[in-house]
C-alpha cells in the first residue's frame, strides 16, 4: 500500500534555530511530491513541486529537497510566523490526479 | 481573483439532517477536488470532478455520500442522514487541468461541520 509518513509530527524551535522535516514515501510511480503549509481554520497553502530526485526548490526561508525514498523541509533561521501545519503529498502516476497526504508536522517557534 | 470559496465555513447539523457543502473554483479551473481532515488526522481524498462528470470517486464512504459539478453553478458535496463521525473539515481544491502543472492544487478555507 502506498504511504507517506511525516516526522517528526510536533516541533518547537526557538527563533533563529534551524530544522528540518522530513517526509517520507514508499509509493511506486511516483510523478511528483508537494508541499503545503496549513495555518489554524485554514486550508493548506501551496509551497512546492519536487518531481526528481536531486532536485531542490526554495522560498524565503523554506528549501527543500528530494531523493529517491524522502523529501526534507528546511527550516533556516525560523521566526514565528512560520509556526504552522506542514503537510507533503505525492501524486503517483497510477492514482490520476489524487493526492496522497502524509498527517503533517506541526512546527511551533518560540520568540 | 477571488480564489476557492467554500460555503458556509461552520455548518452543525444534528443527527440523521442533511449538510451541502458548496465549492465554487477558481476562476479558469475546471477540476475541482474534496478532501476530508478528520481531527488529528491528515487530509484524505474523497472525490475527483470535472464540469458534469465524477472522475474519481475512490474516497467516497460508499452510502449517504455524494458529490456533484454542474455545468453552472458550484460544486456540491451532499451528505445525508449525517452522523457523529461525519464532523471533520471537508476543504475543497481546484487547478487549471491535471496536475501537470506543478502548481499543485488551491485548496479553500474549508468547511468545519460538527454533527450534534
Amino acid at each position: 500500500e502506498d504511504q507517506v509518513t511525516q516526522s517528526p509530527e510536533a516541533l518547537r524551535l526557538q527563533e533563529g534555530e534551524s530544522s528540518s522535516l522530513n517526509c517520507s514515501y514508499t509509493v511506486s510511480g511516483l510523478r511528483g511530491l508537494f508541499w503545503y503549509r496549513q495555518d489554524p481554520g485554514k486550508g493548506p497553502e501551496f509551497l512546492f513541486t519536487l518531481y526528481s530526485a536531486g532536485e531542490e526548490k526554495e522560498k524565503e526561508r523554506l528549501k527543500a529537497t528530494l531523493t529517491k525514498k524522502e523529501s526534507f523541509l528546511h527550516i533556516t533561521a525560523p521566526k514565528p510566523e512560520d509556526s504552522a501545519t506542514y503537510l507533503c503529498a505525492v501524486l503517483l502516476q497510477a492514482a490520476g490526479n489524487k493526492l496522497t497526504f502524509g498527517g503533517g508536522t506541526r512546527v511551533l517557534v518560540k520568540p | 481573483n477571488a480564489g476557492v470559496m467554500q460555503n458556509p465555513r461552520h455548518l452543525v447539523r444534528r443527527r440523521g439532517q442533511e449538510a451541502r457543502l458548496r465549492c465554487s473554483p477558481m476562476k479558469g479551473h475546471s477540476h475541482v477536488y474534496w478532501y476530508r481532515q478528520l481531527p488529528e488526522e491528515g487530509l484524505k481524498f474523497m472525490v475527483y470532478l470535472q464540469k458534469e462528470n465524477i472522475i474519481d470517486e475512490s474516497g467516497m464512504p460508499k452510502e449517504r455520500f455524494s458529490a456533484e459539478f454542474p455545468k453552472e453553478g458550484p460544486s456540491i458535496l451532499r451528505i445525508q442522514q449525517v452522523v457523529r463521525g461525519d464532523s471533520a473539515a471537508y476543504f475543497c481544491a481546484s487547478s487549471p487541468m491535471g496536475q501537470g502543472g506543478g502548481y499543485g492544487y488551491t485548496f479553500g478555507s474549508g468547511t468545519r461541520l460538527t454533527v450534534v
